[in-house]
Formats: structure tokens, sequence, C-alpha cells
């Protein structure tokens, strides 16, 4: 198994613009989570699904993101507009019923100018 | 409310010194806590988790429920233990798993 898979892994984009992170997690993992991490707040929470289904979202900064998981392989995190705070690595990692343990990814660096 | 508090950004020892990086946390319930870390141009990934009480790469943690704390020690460091640790709380069979803000560690030859 590659393990969890993101892409792209790096994003250079320019503010305003709309910007797609995806994530396919582990085969078998029934939740998956999206992380933002920066040098002063560290990993942040923004949403996690299990079952395909989000659970909590609370930490979604605002309405310019979203998350989707539409089957089990797949999920997105979409920002539009984007600004230059959002300039991050996001991280979607995945984690198997009742382990504990989650499965991270290599992460997606953004740029936003 | 869920917190997880790593008070120190950057903790830099001698190769062969003690090292302790502190984590304390804020559950109201029954937590499961861990220790994750992240080698230069690799993936997070566990380190330890306070169920299994066993000693990964020399490292060990305590869950200390009056102190509300889960340190991670180490009595020797060695170079390659130089890498970012993020300590994590869930709840116990729950899904949701908050990170503190992490501690670089630095150990110099």
């Amino acid at each position: 198994d590659a393990g969890v898979i993101q892409s792209p892994r790096h994003e250079v984009t320019e503010m305003g613009q709309e910007v797609t992170l995806r994530c396919k997690p582990i085969s078998g993992h029934n939740s998956l989570f999206w992380y933002r991490q920066t040098m002063m707040r560290g990993l942040e929470l923004l949403i996690y699904f299990n079952n395909n289904v989000p659970i909590d979202d609370s930490g979604m900064p605002e309405d310019r993101f979203s998350a989707k998981m539409p089957n089990a392989s797949f999920s997105t995190l979409k920002i539009q507009p984007s600004e230059p705070r959002d300039s991050a690595v996001y991280f979607c990692a995945s984690q198997a019923a009742g382990s504990g343990e989650l499965f991270f990814g290599e992460g997606s660096r953004l740029t936003v100018l | 409310a869920q917190r997880v508090t790593q008070p120190e950004k950057l903790l830099s020892v001698f190769k062969g010194a003690p090292v302790e990086l502190k984590c304390n946390y804020s559950y109201s319930g029954s937590p499961e806590l861990f220790w994750y870390v992240q080698y230069s141009r690799q993936r997070l990934q566990l380190l330890l988790r306070h169920i299994s009480r066993e000693s990964i790469k020399g490292f060990t943690a305590d869950l200390n429920k009056g102190e509300t704390s889960f340190h991670l020690k180490k009595p020797f460091a060695q170079e390659e233990d130089s890498a970012m640790y993020y300590c994590a709380l869930s709840s116990t069979g729950g899904f949701k798993t908050i990170f503190g803000a992490g501690t670089r560690l630095f150990v110099k030859a």
C-alpha cells in the first residue's frame, strides 16, 4: 500500500484563485482528516469524515474553505477565493475503525501570492 | 474544551544528554494520548501512545492524569532524534484527534 496519497505536493497561486487539494486515503480506512500546519499554530484540525460523512467541521476557518468526500477513496479540500494567509502545508490523514492511529500523507504545500 | 499544550517550540540538547518534551492537555472525559514525530523529509508518523505503555526508539511517556500531562522522555538523546514532535489527544474510542503546536528537537553533536 502506498499509504495516504495527496496531490498536488506543491501549489503556488495568486490571491483570489481557487485551490483544490486532493487526498486518497488508505484502502479500508473509514475516517479521514484534513489538517493545516503552520509555524505559529502547529497542526490544526480543519474537518474530519467518518464513513464519508463530515462529522466535525468546526475547524474550517471560514466559508472560503469547503471539503467533500464523495466516496471512500477520495476527498477534496477547496479554498475559494484563496488569500495569502492560507499559505501553509495541508495534511490529509486516514484512520482505521477503532485504531486511534492516524496515517498521514506527505502534505500539500500551498503558497498564495 | 479539548486542548493540547506544548510549551516549548524549540528544544536543543547535546548528544547523550537527557531530553524531556513537555505536553499538557485539557479534556473532560477519558482521553487517549499520543506522540507523533516528523523527521526531515518524512511523513508525520506515530511514535507511541499511552495505552501501549512501551518504549519506542528509547522514548517513553507516562500519562499523569493528576497533572494532565504526557511528557516524552529519553535518557540519552541521539543526533537522529532531531525532528518535530507533536503531542496529540483523542477521546477513547473516538475519532477526533487534536494536536499541540509541536516542539522541534535539535540534538547537537
